[in-house]
């Protein structure tokens, strides 16, 4: 089936490099939000798109963060000047009403960052 | 400061079973209370409450929400060894959704 689909599965990188974390929500889905799981700890909120703009990036921990989701499907997740602190699963998921109007959302498998 | 306070943060049984799970939560805006199941990466939905004292059942599962006490349970009846896994307890609220750091529950055969 078609559901939420995150590239890498896993990414190692050295301390100070960039890297990019992709999301491919289920067709059709325009919310989309990024979360930030580390060990021993439930998915902390990054940031949501409604659509192609960001309609709630407060949860981004630095300007090292940002995400872009140019053609309203799939985002990028871009992490600047990596830090050992970043490494984490990074979790996507998308639900097909947004903001506060609750519908389910759907996670995909998740990035693993791992920062050297 | 929006929370979600979830115990016991881990929790050992024996197949068969019945285990409560705790979710207290204080978050301002509060729209509904959700539950997951998250097994390997990918959380997975369980239930979403809204209303106080009306319990949402699945199976063997089930919750209910108490919106004056600010508190959920998640109740796991006959537990198998499928069960286990981390049980995230949620608040919706506005447009995020604030997770709790979970519970881990372990089945023993």
């Amino acid at each position: 089936g078609a559901g939420v689909s995150q590239t890498p599965s896993n990414k190692v990188t050295e301390k100070g490099k960039y890297v990019e974390l992709r999301c491919d929500p289920i067709s059709g889905h325009t919310a989309l939000y990024w979360y930030r799981q580390s060990l021993g700890q439930g998915p902390e909120f990054l940031i949501y798109f409604q659509g192609t703009g960001a309609a709630d990036d407060s949860g981004l921990p630095n300007d090292r963060f940002f995400a872009v989701r140019p053609e309203g499907s799939v985002s990028t997740l871009k992490i600047q000047r990596t830090e050992r602190g970043d490494s984490a699963v990074y979790l996507c998921a998308s639900s097909t009403v947004p903001g506060p109007y609750f519908s389910e959302q759907f996670f995909g498998p998740g990035t693993r960052l791992t920062v050297l | 400061e929006d929370k979600v306070v979830q115990s016991p943060l881990s929790l050992v049984v024996h197949e068969g079973d019945t285990v409560t799970l705790n979710c207290s939560y204080e978050v301002t805006n509060f729209r509904s209370l959700l539950w997951y199941k998250q097994e390997k990466k990918a959380p997975t939905f369980l239930f979403m409450l809204t209303s106080s004292g009306i319990e949402k059942k699945s199976g063997r599962l089930s919750s209910i929400l108490d919106k004056k006490e600010l508190f959920s349970i998640l109740n796991i009846t006959a537990t198998q060894t499928g069960d286990s896994a981390i049980y995230l307890c949620a608040v919706n609220r506005d447009d995020k959704i604030i997770f709790g750091k979970g519970t881990r529950l372990h089945i023993l055969p």
